[in-house]
């Protein structure tokens, strides 16, 4: 079956590292989107891509970083500038822009050791 | 600049009851609509979309939409809420290249 595979479910990051959430697609999706939500709020998002090799920031970006090598695959590395980490990480795709809808993995909770 | 906003952040509903949560956008031209829900602990799931065709859609688990484009509406509803209903919904409109989602309605429903 096609859809999003988020890893790990559970993630403990400790001070000063950085860690990276792991996001593969194989519903043949050009965009890619990584969001974060914490307890009781929305969406918030962090980085999107279009496409292979290119990627903008979202409303969140600081203390975030992305790549986009493979169409498949959008890993999210938490770095250590990012002071409040703890919070459930989203990661969608969608195939054409308009009427398709994004499309979300399981996520990803991290907390702080 | 607000594209999709949801009344209401908790709704409580008897089990049965009717289930009403509302959305409404801000476009000026023909957006394309969604309503998602979300578990605990779990991602997004897709409940029903708006694509320009039929103005009622129908969804899973028993929910529809109905467009309004007077009321720049899309509430959803269920004319019986079961306790597996109780989640975060999310609305969201598509606007071009651009996609929001509203801030979400947790639902409850009491035995």
């Amino acid at each position: 079956d096609g859809g999003i595979t988020q890893s790990p479910k559970y993630l403990f990051r400790k001070e000063g590292q950085n860690v990276t959430l792991s996001c593969e697609q194989n519903l043949n999706h050009d965009a890619m989107y990584w969001y974060r939500q914490d307890p009781g709020q929305g969406l918030r998002l962090i980085y999107y891509s279009q496409i292979v090799n290119d990627f903008q920031k979202g409303d969140i970006a600081e203390g975030y970083s992305v790549s986009r090598e493979k169409k498949e695959s959008f890993p999210l590395t938490v770095t250590s500038a990012q002071k409040n980490p703890t919070a459930f990480y989203l990661c969608a795709s969608q195939g054409f822009w308009g009427n398709q809808p994004q499309h979300f993995g399981d996520g990803t909770r991290l907390s702080i050791l | 600049a607000q594209s999709v906003t949801q009344l209401g952040s908790h709704v409580s509903v008897s089990e049965g009851a009717l289930v009403l949560l509302r959305c409404n956008y801000s476009s000026s031209v023909p957006p394309y609509l969604f309503w998602y829900v979300q578990y605990p602990n779990q991602g997004l799931q897709l409940l029903l979309k708006y694509t320009s065709a039929a103005t009622l859609v129908k969804g899973i688990n028993g929910f529809e939409a109905e467009f309004k484009k007077s009321e720049t509406s899309f509430h959803l509803t269920k004319p019986s809420a079961h306790m597996s209903d109780a989640a975060e919904y999310f609305c969201a409109v598509s606007l071009g290249s651009e996609f929001y989602f509203g801030t979400g309605t947790s639902l409850t429903v009491i035995p």
